[in-house]
Order: C-alpha cells, then structure tokens, then sequence
C-alpha cells in the first residue's frame, strides 16, 4: 500500500494555465507538506499544514495555493503558471508534531512550456 | 542563516570501497539531522535521524555519525544497489520546529 501517493506523476502545461497537483496519505499522520526540487536536486519547503491549518508559507508566490480539506489530502493548486514554475513537486507527511520523520511521496514533474 | 552543504557534490566508488559522505551545517539550535536516500524519479526514502553530538545509526552497510557540526554518513564495502543521490536535512529546533533544511545532495555510483 502507498503511504503517500501524488497524482499526476508527469504534468506537462502552456504557460498561463492553471493546474493543480493532488497528495493523499493514509498514514494517519496530522501534518502534511509541498517542496519544491529544482533542476540542481535542491529540495526546499513551500508550505505545512497541520490539522488543515496552514502554518508553514516559505514566501512562495501567491500563485501557489495548497488547500486541505481534511488531515489525508493537501492538494496544490497553481495559477498562471511560469515557465520558472518547472520543477518535481513532493508531497510529504509527518506523524504529529515534534515526530520529526517526513515520508516523500513519489512527486510530480511538472514541466511549463 | 541556517544552512547545510553536503560533500562531495559526486562520487563514484568501486564495488567494495569503503568510503564516507560529509553534511556539515549551521543552524541555530539542532532538533535533528536527518538523511534520506533519493533514487531517479522517485522521492526521498527515509534512512536516519540523528538527535544529539555523539550519536551513531547503522541499517545494513550504512552507519550515520553527528558531531556539533557536522554528520558523516559512512558506506562500507558498498554494492551496485547502495549508488542514489544521498540528501541529508536538518531540523531546527526554533520556530516552526517541523521544517527540514535540505542540502544539495551527494550523488553515489558505485561501479560493479
């Protein structure tokens, strides 16, 4: 069974749509997270919700917005997508605060032509 | 600022040789050090944590050391399997304490 499961796996788009990346975990777990890698393997944090409750933005644009409707799904939706925007987006999720181990979902590459 | 920087960039070791990764960081107060290992097209798979100077983790031919500034995480007699990019994070213990710092990464190839 997949603990954290991301879809679509491949997302290839114009620029200036809009599209939006789903995460789910059945893990059980209260805390749930987006990062960013770029081209350089770089993995940075864009946002943390826990419990539904936004409470990591690592000044992303507010293009980006993650949505929550309940502790198993943070979803990522992005609007006028940039060609800078081009990136392998994680999903993440971790057992309750103060748990400290993250579990990575498979990601999804999103490439903006 | 904190940060991590991981070394070296690349490294490609015979099937066999032993060898060591360094993630040395900076960061304010330390909750924990983390590594993961990375394989092509897939996300990051958790290996180890680390809590506090002194401590050591093994799992199969993988050991993970920490220091005050730096963590080591030792290959010995490594296999064709064990070549992935090896990502080591830090969890700072102020703020919103559940955030990871990732460094850059080292890429493995161990060569049969």
């Amino acid at each position: 069974d997949t603990a954290v499961s991301q879809t679509p796996k491949y997302l290839v788009t114009q620029m200036g749509n809009d599209k939006s990346i789903k995460c789910e975990q059945n893990l059980g777990h209260d805390t749930m997270y987006w990062y960013k890698q770029d081209s350089k393997k770089f993995l940075k944090i864009m946002f943390s919700y826990n419990n539904k409750e936004l409470i990591i933005n690592e000044t992303v644009p507010n293009r980006f917005s993650p949505k929550s409707p309940d502790k198993a799904h943070l979803n990522l939706h992005i609007n006028s997508l940039e060609l800078g925007d081009s990136a392998v987006y994680f999903c993440a999720s971790m057992g309750r605060e103060g748990a400290d181990t993250q579990y990575f979902g498979p990601g999804t590459r999103l490439t903006v032509l | 600022e904190d940060q991590v920087t991981q070394s070296p960039e690349a490294l490609r070791l015979q099937e066999g040789e032993s060898s060591s990764l360094n993630c040395s960081y900076t960061v304010s107060g330390l909750r924990g050090l983390f590594w993961y290992r990375q394989d092509p097209g897939k996300g990051p798979e958790f290996l180890f944590t680390l809590y506090s100077a002194g401590e050591e983790k093994e799992k199969e031919r993988l050991k993970a050391t920490l220091t005050k500034k730096e963590s080591f995480l030792h290959i010995t007699a490594p296999k064709p399997e064990d070549s992935a990019t090896y990502l080591c994070a830090v969890q700072p213990s102020g703020g919103a304490t559940n955030k990871l710092i990732f460094g850059t990464g080292t890429l493995l190839a161990v060569q049969p």
